[in-house]
């Protein structure tokens, strides 16, 4: 069974820093990785999505990367601004059982103006 | 714009009671699914849909059930048997399964 894991649960950084957020995963069988950002009370939003046979994607000043024999992921956010702040979710697609995403518990994000 | 409408965005059940949460998509996609959202939990997959008029238990599907008559839409009813209805409950679609999901903004349900 996949089992996907965030850490740390909640960050606090200055802004204009640069910052990691990480994702484990059990299974490295897994068919994509998908990072969302989820505002308090509201619905995800997709940030970027990391195909199995790829290394890293970029959306501006996010990038995520995938080590699938590791079984981590990280998303680095640079030059973090007040309106990154928002819960940062993981989620797996696996290639077996594959019609649903497995989750994180999501990284609560904090920029201090 | 296309998207995803879920409503109401704020839902209260009283003992005993059933209601239907409803998700609407004009993205003419094919999947739909929906997910619990507990605190401190990450989201957990209750229904999903590959195509109109199939359904497939997810990993929590007790005390829930679901219809998909039409290709746009696809309510959830969580009946009287779900014990600890309280919860965000959100909607999702995709083209196809394993393509990337969109979300809805989400219903949150609460006991009177």
């Amino acid at each position: 069974k996949q089992e996907v894991t965030q850490i740390p649960a909640a960050l606090s950084v200055p802004e204009g820093e640069n910052l990691v957020l990480n994702c484990s995963f059990t299974d490295s069988a897994i068919y994509n990785l998908q990072w969302f950002r989820q505002d308090p009370g509201k619905g995800l939003t997709s940030l970027l999505l990391i195909q199995s046979s790829q290394r890293e994607q970029t959306s501006g000043r996010l990038n995520a990367s995938l080590d699938k024999s590791s079984g981590r992921s990280t998303l680095y956010i640079a030059a973090s601004q007040p309106g990154d702040s928002a819960t940062y979710l993981c989620a797996v697609i696996s290639n077996f059982g594959n019609e649903k995403l497995t989750f994180g518990t999501g990284t609560r994000l904090t920029i201090i103006p | 714009d296309g998207g995803i409408t879920q409503s109401p965005k704020y839902l209260f059940r009283k003992e005993g009671q059933n209601v239907t949460l409803s998700c609407e998509q004009n993205l003419n996609h094919d999947a739909m699914y929906w997910y619990r959202q507990d605190p401190g939990q990450g989201l957990r997959l209750i229904y999903y849909s590959q195509i109109v008029n199939d359904f497939q238990k997810g990993d929590i599907a007790e005390g829930y059930s679901v219809s998909r008559e039409k290709k746009e839409s696809f309510p959830l009813t969580v009946t009287s048997a779900q014990k600890n209805p309280t919860a965000f409950y959100l909607c999702a679609s995709s083209r196809l399964l394993n393509q990337p999901q969109h979300f809805g903004d989400g219903t949150r349900l609460s006991i009177l």
